[in-house]
C-alpha cells in the first residue's frame, strides 16, 4: 500500500486520558498534515509539517495538542487530558512541494471521548 | 481570508440523471481549488484541481468542473449520476499551505 496510513483507525478513550494517533505519509512526500474533522463539518486545518519542522499551526490547537514528526517521515498527534469535545475524525494529508500534484489524505482515526 | 461556500448540504438525482454541486469561492488572488469526495468510512479521494491552467478540469469517474472567475464559482458537474455516486462532496480552496474546506454537499442518488 503506498498511501497514507493511520494509526488506529478508532480510538475510544475516557475524559482527561491522553492519546496519540500515528500517521505514516507517502515515502516521497516531504509534507505532511493534520486535519480535525467533526461530525456534519468539513475538515479544519490543524498544523503543517515541512521535513521535520513543523512551520504553522492553527489557532485550533490548543495547549494539549501536540504534534511531532521527528525524523521527517512519520508523525505523531498527541492529545492530553482529553475532553469530550476532541471527539472527531483526525485527518493526516501529505504532499510534494508543489500545489500541482494535490495532497493525498489517509483514512483517518476516529476518536471518541466518553 | 479564502473561504468557501457549497451552496447545497444535500442534492437529490435520479439514477442517469445529471448532477450539479455548487461552490462559490472567496480568495484575494488566484485560487487553487479542488474537489473531495468521501464515501461512508473512507478517507478523502481528490476528484478533480483547478490549478490556473484549463478553466474546464477533467476529474476521475466522470466528474468535471468549471472555474469563473467573473462568477467565482467552481461548480462541479456530471451527465450521468450512477448509484456509486453516492457520498459527501467538499469544494477546497487552498490557502497558504493549508486547505479550507467547505462545508460539504451530501449527495443522494436514487433508482
Amino acid at each position: 500500500d503506498t498511501g497514507v496510513s493511520q494509526d488506529p483507525r478508532h480510538k475510544i478513550t475516557k475524559r482527561g486520558q491522553n492519546v496519540t494517533f500515528r500517521c505514516d505519509p507517502i515515502s516521497e512526500h516531504n509534507r505532511l498534515y493534520w486535519y480535525r474533522q467533526t461530525l456534519g463539518q468539513g475538515p479544519e486545518f490543524l498544523t503543517y509539517f515541512q521535513n521535520e519542522a513543523q512551520l504553522e499551526k492553527s489557532r485550533l490547537l490548543s495547549d494539549r495538542f501536540s504534534a511531532e514528526r521527528p525524523k521527517g517521515s512519520f508523525s505523531t498527534l498527541e492529545i492530553q487530558r482529553t475532553e469530550q469535545g476532541d471527539s472527531a475524525m483526525y485527518l493526516c494529508a501529505s504532499s510534494l512541494p508543489t500545489r500541482y500534484y494535490g495532497y493525498t489524505f489517509g483514512s483517518g482515526t476516529r476518536l471518541t471521548v466518553v | 481570508a479564502q473561504s468557501v461556500t457549497q451552496l447545497d448540504s444535500h442534492v437529490s438525482v435520479s439514477e442517469g440523471t445529471p448532477v450539479l454541486l455548487r461552490c462559490n469561492y472567496s480568495s484575494s488572488y488566484s485560487p487553487s481549488l479542488f474537489w473531495y469526495v468521501q464515501h461512508p468510512n473512507k478517507g478523502l479521494q481528490l476528484l478533480l484541481k483547478y490549478t490556473s491552467a484549463a478553466t474546464l478540469v477533467k476529474g476521475i469517474n466522470g466528474f468535471e468542473a468549471e472555474f469563473k472567475k467573473s462568477e467565482t464559482s467552481f461548480h462541479l458537474t456530471k451527465p450521468s449520476a450512477h448509484m456509486s455516486d453516492a457520498a459527501e462532496y467538499f469544494c477546497v480552496v487552498e490557502y497558504g499551505n493549508k486547505l479550507v474546506f467547505g462545508a460539504g454537499t451530501i449527495l443522494r442518488v436514487k433508482s
